[in-house]
């Protein structure tokens, strides 16, 4: 499969842990997004990186959440202090450039 | 800010009925342009992108959208829509490799 993957498929976790998810690009892709999206809504922005540089945060991605790509290749979204709000899909996505992304099929985060 | 907005939350239609779903989006530069679709349980996929040229464009299974520039308007259309058309269609706007901003979405039901 050369498609953007994700790790886990599903998380669910008690308030006030923490948690990491993990996302593995297209390999020729330098640029690599994360997105969350809760229900009926369109994704919302979290932060990208180009290489391993990341290069932008939301407003969204409070101290809480903290996201690396060690060696330019996968990355990795860790939470902590997990609160209820922070329940949503999380979608990762990469693309070559500023072409259209190609995203994977998220991690669905319940804190319960 | 770039925003997205779609002009229906739900549209329901019979099968070989004319589809038409509207975006329009706010921003004064140049922007390049996205729908995506989501199908019941699987990840975001693109339709079409719109970068420059011809402002209408074609997309896979059957869909186009027109780029008007006037309007701020990217629409998305089929003439004829199926069954295995039913999901969550989201328009999206990049500027030249910055973060995508995504539109609320619009559920498309289609009845057999």
């Amino acid at each position: 499969d050369t498609g953007v993957s994700q790790d886990p498929r599903h998380k669910i976790t008690k308030r006030g842990q923490n948690v990491t998810f993990r996302c593995d690009p297209i390999s020729e892709h330098n640029r690599l997004y994360w997105y969350r999206q809760t229900l009926g809504q369109g994704p919302e922005f979290l932060t990208y990186f180009q290489n391993e540089a990341q290069l932008e945060k939301s407003r969204l991605l409070s101290d809480r959440f903290s996201a690396e790509r060690p060696k330019g290749s996968f990355s990795t979204l860790e939470i902590q202090r997990t609160e209820q709000g922070d329940s949503a899909m999380y979608l990762c996505a990469s693309s070559q450039g500023g072409d259209g992304y190609t995203f994977g099929s998220g991690t669905r985060l319940t804190v319960v | 800010a770039q925003s997205v907005s779609q002009h229906n939350h739900h549209v329901i239609l019979s099968e070989a009925a004319s589809l038409e779903l509207g975006c329009n989006y706010s921003y004064g530069g140049t922007v390049n342009l996205f729908w995506y679709v989501q199908y019941p349980g699987q990840h975001l996929q693109l339709l079409l992108k719109y970068f420059s040229g011809d402002p209408l464009v074609k997309g896979i299974k059957g869909f186009e959208a027109e780029f008007i520039k006037s309007k701020f308007s990217f629409n998305l259309r089929k003439p004829s829509v199926q069954w295995s058309d039913t999901a969550e269609y989201f328009c999206a706007v990049n500027n030249y490799g910055q973060n995508f901003v995504f539109g609320p979405g619009t559920r498309l039901s289609v009845l057999p």
